[in-house]
């Protein structure tokens, strides 16, 4: 199946820094990913959607100056939290579909645990 | 909130026994899917169901729809300790390419 690999896996950062997350596809080609926050016990909430070589689609409530989305390649979208602060600790999860495939599901990155000090 | 809305919240069972999870929507939808997800981990792709479909078996997991109800329902059947988890529905509504995902079902199986 395909594989989506996102990195880091964890990052532990002061307030105020800004910290990116990468998510590539590495067998296939994704023009659309899909980024989610998860809080500990909770469900994933989708926030925004990546599509290559545009803007990002962000889901209502999501700042977009704040969580920073470039899907540069058809297998790399980045999020990048902008001045980090303790209440953007969360984890962070990417995914993606294989439309080239007629693939209707997802594809998940192993997530990334953001701490923010 | 178009969350989608599953029950129980926790689950603890004996292992071989059977596991049912349910999860309620409320868009009209493309398919349905579920996923499993490891503490601190990424989600697993478990089964897809389409909107057309009303049942679907994939080894142990058994899979019912009820587009009329805007419900599903899995059922993990024999289950082992390694079915310890968080299982999560997942619906793409019609005319996106989007999935909006359950609140989710954490399992606990026990030897």
């Amino acid at each position: 199946g395909a594989v989506v690999s996102q990195h880091p896996s964890w990052v532990i950062c002061k307030s105020g820094t800004s910290v990116k997350i990468e998510c590539r596809s590495l067998d296939f080609q994704a023009t659309t990913m899909f980024w989610y926050r998860q809080f500990p016990k909770q469900s994933l909430m989708l926030m925004a959607t990546s599509n290559e070589g545009s803007k990002a689609t962000y889901e209502q409530g999501v700042e977009k100056d704040k969580f920073l989305i470039n899907h540069a390649s058809l297998t790399l979208s980045t999020l990048t939290v902008t001045s980090a602060h303790p209440e953007d600790s969360s984890f962070y999860i990417c995914s993606a579909r294989d439309l080239d495939r007629g693939d209707e599901k997802l594809f998940f990155g192993s997530g990334t645990q953001l701490s923010v000090l | 909130s178009q969350q989608g809305e599953e029950d129980p919240q926790a689950l603890s069972i004996q292992e071989g026994e059977n596991a049912t999870m349910n999860c309620s929507y409320k868009t009209s939808i493309n398919n349905l899917q579920w996923y499993r997800q490891n503490s601190g981990r990424g989600l697993v792709h478990l089964i897809l169901i389409r909107s057309n479909e009303r049942e679907k078996h994939s080894g142990r997991l058994r899979v019912t729809l009820d587009t009329s109800k805007k419900s599903s329902s899995l059922l993990i059947t024999a289950s082992r300790a390694a079915d310890t988890a968080s299982y999560f529905c997942a619906t793409e509504a019609t005319g996106t390419y989007k999935y909006i995902f359950g609140t989710g079902t954490r399992l606990k199986v026990l030897a």
